[in-house]
């Protein structure tokens, strides 16, 4: 199983920063096989990122993943307020599929 | 378009089978590189991937509840249906099925909530 630990638990920022979220694997992402999900109370989870750097459709240009092999990156420029929320990684390279623990980002 | 609803019960009693419905429309399970995966989310916690059902037949599940979950599509029905045996309370969760673009699973269920309690 790879197991996803993502960095830091919580951010505080105020709009229009920019941030940098961590998720490290426990062995090698295969094909980069990773993507960034981004939740807000009562919603499911929303694609934001797959194959570690690809945007998904309709996803605004302030989002960027990067990384490879083990260590992965979303950043996120320009803050918005509706950015707040929680940021999952997920790898499906490997049966079974795991999630990061997730990161907080609190708008301030 | 691609949606996808889950259906089934709310609440269950511990020990009893858990079964959940997922209606999808926007694709098909016939059609190659197409999957439907499950996904749990206890309160406030990560989301667990639970299993999933590709176009190829091949069906994955947890190992961590092998022995507990199954997965069956019914390809003319457009529905995949998850069923989770001998249901505790540390199964409680919100259920999510999600579309899987090749293994990525792109677009998620609104999610229902499922409590396991006497």
């Amino acid at each position: 199983e790879i197991v996803l630990t993502q960095s830091p638990g919580t951010l505080s920022v105020s709009p229009g920063e920019r941030v940098t979220l961590s998720c490290r694997a426990s062995h090698i992402v295969g094909n980069n096989y990773l993507g960034w999900y981004h939740q807000t109370p009562g919603q499911a989870p929303r694609l934001l990122v797959f194959n570690g750097n690809n945007k998904d459709s309709g996803i605004p240009d302030r989002f960027r993943g990067g990384g490879s092999g083990t260590d992965f990156t979303l950043t996120i420029s320009g803050l918005e307020p509706e950015d707040s929320g929680i940021y999952y990684c997920s790898q499906y390279a490997l049966a079974p599929w795991t999630f990061g623990q997730g990161t907080k980002v609190e708008i301030k | 378009q691609i949606t996808l609803k889950e259906s089934g019960p709310t609440l269950v009693k511990p020990t009893q089978t858990l079964t959940l419905t997922c209606s999808f429309s926007g694709f098909s399970l016939s059609s190659p590189a197409e999957g439907v995966g499950w996904i749990r989310q206890p309160p406030a916690k990560a989301p667990e991937w639970l299993a999933f059902m590709y176009s190829d037949g091949n069906d994955y599940a947890s190992p961590y509840l092998k022995n507990r979950i199954t997965v069956a599509k019914d390809t003319s029905r457009n529905q995949v249906v998850l069923t989770l045996a001998n249901m505790d309370p540390g199964d409680t969760a919100t259920y999510y099925c999600a579309h899987g673009r090749g293994w990525l699973l792109d677009i998620w269920s609104q999610g229902t909530t499922v409590t396991v309690s006497s």
